[in-house]
């Protein structure tokens, strides 16, 4: 157990529809990544927040958008779902340095 | 987006081998991560590295940062049946506004143990 949750587990919807997927990092960790696993582009970094502010942006779409709160847990929103964005989705928290993984949220759009 | 070179893509062999996997890149990295994943579930860390020539082990693991920071290996010893999985190597930059950036990975390595 990394000690990072995430919720919920499974996520089906349909194309055009709008999900959140909710983090919550390691007790004392400030800094919140979120990654994208496909089979066909492996697993991709796409955003970090760092104490409720944006840090680095990796290969996220416009539609996606992330924000992290007070209490540091973070959202990641997906909006105007397509089929291609069918796949896991990870975050991960780090304090500095090496970054622990949760078990990570399903999405399928149908 | 980028990604390192990772390889070999998958290992057959035998309970009790020794197995060798290693990703290289085109860039520096200032740390390099090995990870293992079951089917479904998160990347459990293995072995974080933080300096260029770094030696580093953890039980039956060992792994090592290359000295132009562009390279790293993974080293199983004696494996067993719950050695199974894909393993990636991932490498980080610092950002450069202080701090880390996100995580670059490998492809996967697919370990295979026939009893």
């Amino acid at each position: 157990d990394s000690g990072v949750t995430q919720t919920p587990k499974h996520l089906i919807t349909a194309t055009g529809q709008r999900v959140t997927l909710r983090c919550s990092p390691r007790s004392g960790d400030l800094s919140v990544y979120w990654y994208q696993q496909s089979l066909d582009q492996g697993l991709q970094f796409l955003i970090q927040y760092y104490n409720g502010e944006e840090r680095a942006k990796g290969n996220i779409l416009e539609r996606f958008s992330a924000q992290q709160f007070p209490d540091l847990h973070s959202e990641l929103n997906l909006s105007s779902l397509e089929l291609g964005d069918s796949a896991l989705y990870f975050c991960a928290s780090s304090a500095s340095g090496a970054q622990f993984f949760g078990p990570g949220t399903r999405l399928t759009v149908l | 987006g980028q990604q390192l070179n990772q390889s070999p893509q998958s290992m057959f062999i035998q309970e009790g081998e020794d197995v060798s996997m290693n990703c290289t890149s085109s860039s520096i990295f200032n740390t390099w991560l090995w990870y293992k994943q079951d089917p479904g579930e998160g990347p459990v860390l293995l072995i974080a590295l933080y300096k260029a020539g770094e030696l580093t082990s953890n039980g039956r693991l060992t792994a090592q940062f290359g000295i132009t920071r562009k390279d790293s290996f993974l080293n199983i010893s004696a494996s067993i049946p719950s050695d199974v999985g894909i393993y990636f190597c991932a490498g980080q930059r610092p950002y450069s506004g202080g701090g880390a950036d996100g995580l670059t990975f490998g492809k996967g390595t697919h370990l295979i143990i026939q009893p």
